[in-house]
C-alpha cells in the first residue's frame, strides 16, 4: 500500500477555510484517496473519497492534482467542532485482496475561537 | 439503522486474565474488521472476518489473540492472558462489501481496555 505523509498538527480559527495536504508519492494506478475524521474517544468516520481532480460533498472538498502524488482536504468555514484528527488513506478498490485500512498518525487539527 | 455497536465500552482486567470484546456490525453488513489504537497512534489493522470465516489475520499477534464471527451473534475479539501492553482502544468496523473493494468502513465507538 502507498505510504502517506501529512502534517502532525495544524491550528486555525473558527470561520476559516482549512486545507490539509497529504503526500503519497508511490500511489498506484488502482489506488483511491480516502479521508477519515476521528474525534477523541470515538471511532473514525469516513469523510470523502476521490480518484482524481475534485470531489465535493456536504462536509468537505478533495483536490487531487493530475499526477495524484498528493491530495488536499479542504474544510470550509471550520467550527470548534471540527477539532479532530484527520487521516489520509490510500488503497485500491479492485476487489483483490482483503486488507484492512492502513492509518498513519494523521493530522491533529485544532480550531480556536 | 443502528450503527456499529461495541461492548463493553470500557474493560479493566488484571494481568493474566482474559478479555472478550464484542462487536455487532451495522444491519446488512457481513464484513467485520478489528483495529487496535495505542495512545497517540493511528489505528492498526488486526483482522478481517466474514460470517464464520477469517479472511485476513495478518495484523493479529501470533499468540493470545483470536477472533471469530459466528453465524449468529456478534463478532468477538478474545485476548487471553492479558499483559499491560495490551492496554489500548480496540475498534470494530463493518462494511457491506469486503476488503479493498470498498474503502468506506463504518466504525464503532471502541472498547478501551486497561490492563492493571
Amino acid at each position: 500500500l502507498a505510504k502517506t505523509t501529512q502534517p502532525i498538527s495544524m491550528d486555525s480559527y473558527e470561520g476559516q477555510e482549512v486545507n490539509i495536504t497529504c503526500s503519497h508519492n508511490n500511489i498506484a494506478t488502482n489506488d483511491y484517496i480516502t479521508w477519515y475524521q476521528q474525534f477523541p474517544s470515538q471511532g473514525p468516520r469516513f469523510i470523502i473519497q476521490g480518484y482524481k481532480t475534485k470531489v465535493t460533498n456536504e462536509v468537505a472538498s478533495l483536490f487531487i492534482p493530475a499526477d495524484r502524488k498528493s491530495s488536499t482536504l479542504s474544510l470550509p468555514r471550520v467550527s470548534l467542532s471540527d477539532t479532530a484528527v484527520y487521516y489520509c488513506l490510500v488503497g485500491d478498490r479492485s476487489g483483490g485482496g482483503a486488507d484492512g485500512l492502513t492509518f498513519g498518525k494523521g493530522t491533529h487539527l485544532i480550531i480556536q475561537p | 439503522n443502528a450503527g456499529v455497536m461495541q461492548n463493553p465500552r470500557h474493560l479493566v482486567r488484571r494481568r493474566g486474565q482474559e478479555a472478550r470484546l464484542r462487536c455487532s456490525p451495522m444491519k446488512g453488513h457481513s464484513h467485520v474488521y478489528w483495529y487496535r489504537q495505542l495512545p497517540e497512534e493511528g489505528l492498526k489493522f488486526m483482522v478481517y472476518l466474514q460470517k464464520e470465516n477469517i479472511i485476513d489475520e495478518s495484523g493479529m499477534p501470533k499468540e493470545r489473540f483470536s477472533a471469530e464471527f459466528p453465524k449468529e451473534g456478534p463478532s468477538i475479539l478474545r485476548i487471553q492472558q492479558v499483559v499491560r501492553g495490551d492496554s489500548a482502544a480496540y475498534f470494530c468496523a463493518s462494511s457491506p462489501r469486503g476488503g479493498r473493494s470498498n474503502n468506506e468502513q463504518f466504525f464503532g465507538p471502541g472498547t478501551r481496555l486497561t490492563v492493571l
